[in-house]
C-alpha cells in the first residue's frame, strides 16, 4: 500500500534562512510522482513543486526545490531565504500510476511552518 | 477566470440533513476531484471524475454521491449528513495532459 510520511509535525525557521521539511513515501510502483502543496491559514492548498520518478534532475520553483533521493524514498521539499509569508501548512503527496491515469493523491499528515522575524 | 470555485463556503447540518456541495471549473478540466481534510490529516479521496458522465470511487466513499453532468460541474451530495461527516472539502481539476491538481477555496461543513 502506498503511504506519505511527514514526521515533523512542526517546523520552526528565521526569515531569511533556509528550510527542509521532510518527506518519505512508500509504493512499490516504478511509475509515481511527488508533490508538495502549502495550505495558509486561509486554508486553500497551493501547488508548489512536481517531480516525477524517472526525472533525472531535481525540480526547482523559484525559492522551492525538491531534494528526491530515490534510493532512500523521500521528496524533502527545500525552502530557501524564507519570508514570513511561507508560515503556512505543508502537504507532501505522491501520485501512484503512469501519467494520464486518473491520478489519486495520497497525502501526508502535513507540517506546520512558523517563520520567526 | 475564476478557476476553480465552491459553493457554499460555510454550511451547517442538523443530522440526517441532506445537502449539495457544488464545484465549479472555469479551465476544461477533464478530470475533477472530491477531497476531505479532518484535523492532522491530510486530504483523503471521495470521488473523482475522469470526465463528463463518469465519476469513481476513492479511498473514503461511504456516505456520499457525485455527478458529473457537465463538464465544468462536480457535484458532492450528502443524503443524511452525520457528524462525522463534519470537515472541510476540497474541489479540485486537473488537465489530462499535466499532472498539477488545482484547488478550490474548500467548503466548511459542520453536522450538529
Amino acid at each position: 500500500a502506498q503511504k506519505i510520511t511527514q514526521t515533523q509535525p512542526g517546523m520552526f525557521v528565521q526569515e531569511k534562512e533556509a528550510v527542509t521539511l521532510d518527506c518519505t513515501y512508500d509504493t512499490s510502483d516504478p511509475s509515481y510522482g511527488l508533490f508538495w502543496y502549502k495550505q495558509p491559514s486561509s486554508g486553500e492548498m497551493i501547488f508548489l513543486i512536481y517531480q516525477g520518478s524517472y526525472d533525472q534532475q531535481n525540480a526547482t520553483e523559484g525559492r522551492y526545490s525538491l531534494n528526491f533521493q530515490k534510493a532512500r524514498k523521500s521528496a524533502n521539499l527545500v525552502i530557501s531565504a524564507s519570508q514570513l509569508g511561507d508560515s503556512a501548512m505543508y502537504f507532501c503527496a505522491m501520485r501512484e500510476g503512469w501519467t494520464g491515469g486518473y491520478n489519486k493523491l495520497i497525502f501526508g499528515a502535513g507540517t506546520r511552518l512558523a517563520v520567526h522575524p | 477566470n475564476a478557476g476553480v470555485t465552491q459553493t457554499p463556503k460555510f454550511r451547517v447540518l442538523k443530522t440526517g440533513q441532506s445537502m449539495t456541495l457544488l464545484c465549479a471549473q472555469d479551465m476544461n478540466h477533464e478530470y475533477m476531484y472530491w477531497y476531505r481534510q479532518d484535523p492532522g490529516m491530510g486530504l483523503r479521496l471521495i470521488h473523482y471524475s475522469v470526465g463528463e458522465g463518469t465519476t469513481a470511487k476513492g479511498e473514503v466513499p461511504d456516505g456520499y454521491n457525485v455527478s458529473r453532468l457537465k463538464k465544468q460541474n462536480f457535484l458532492l451530495g450528502l443524503e443524511s449528513a452525520a457528524p462525522s461527516q463534519t470537515s472541510v472539502y476540497f474541489c479540485a481539476s486537473r488537465r489530462d495532459s499535466q499532472e498539477t491538481q488545482y484547488f478550490g477555496p474548500g467548503t466548511r461543513l459542520l453536522v450538529l
